[in-house]
């Protein structure tokens, strides 16, 4: 089974620039998280999905954040405009509620690397 | 600010046995996740305790101790390949895990 996919790898974009990062979270799983990774602040919970509601979007730093669930299959973040401090790797994860509270495991794509200049 | 504490760097050698410990606060708590990221990579799922005790999973185990809001993740027989981050996440509602600072792990031969 295929895990939690994440697109782009990598994106280099110049200031102001939209940027937009997407996952697929792995099938059957109803809950979806998107964290932001960095030296200076760790990883963050920015915003959370439950069968495709966002639940929690407190951690989502500014307007310039959005991020949406069309479906079970696909969720996108998106940044506008991109402002250097942006710069991050951005996870996505996601988990089935069946398991959950009882096993504490998240299953993390590989990131999405964003450099913005 | 972070609801767990955990050393920022630790190092040892290999073959030997390390211990990261984890503190957090107990609101909301459900539960203490281990995590391990090498450089680069993504954070993939260790241990997980709900309840008082040890956990063991091979070379690695994991403790919690309720009470104390304290937790700890031992690695024994130390390989060059745990050279590492590692995490501790506190289980709240929703599914939602709230993550430590990680600890940087440095295995010297």
């Amino acid at each position: 089974d295929a895990g939690v996919i994440q697109s782009p790898r990598h994106e280099v974009t110049e200031m102001g620039q939209e940027v937009t990062l997407r996952c697929k979270p792995i099938s059957g799983h109803d809950y979806l998280f998107w964290y932001r990774q960095t030296m200076m602040r760790g990883l963050e919970l920015l915003i959370y999905f439950n069968n495709n509601v966002p639940i929690d979007d407190s951690g989502m730093p500014e307007d310039r954040f959005s991020a949406k669930m069309p479906n079970a299959s696909f969720s996108t973040l998106k940044i506008q405009p991109s402002e250097p401090r942006d710069s991050a790797v951005y996870f996505c994860a996601s988990i089935t509620s069946l398991a959950g509270l009882n096993t504490g495991e998240l299953f993390f794509g590989e990131g999405s690397r964003l450099t913005v200049l | 600010g972070q609801s767990l504490e955990q050393p920022s760097e630790v190092t040892a050698v290999e073959g030997a046995i390390v211990q990261i410990n984890c503190t957090y606060q107990t609101s909301g708590f459900y539960g203490l996740s281990w995590y391990q990221q090498h450089d680069g990579g993504a954070p993939t799922f260790l241990s997980y305790n709900a309840l008082d005790g040890l956990e063991e999973t091979g070379r690695f185990s994991s403790f919690l101790s309720r009470s104390d809001s304290y937790g700890y993740l031992l690695l024994q027989e130390l390989q060059m390949k745990d050279s590492a981050s590692y995490f501790c996440a506190r289980g709240g509602a929703g599914n939602m895990l709230t993550f430590g600072g990680g600890t940087r792990l440095m295995v010297k031969p």
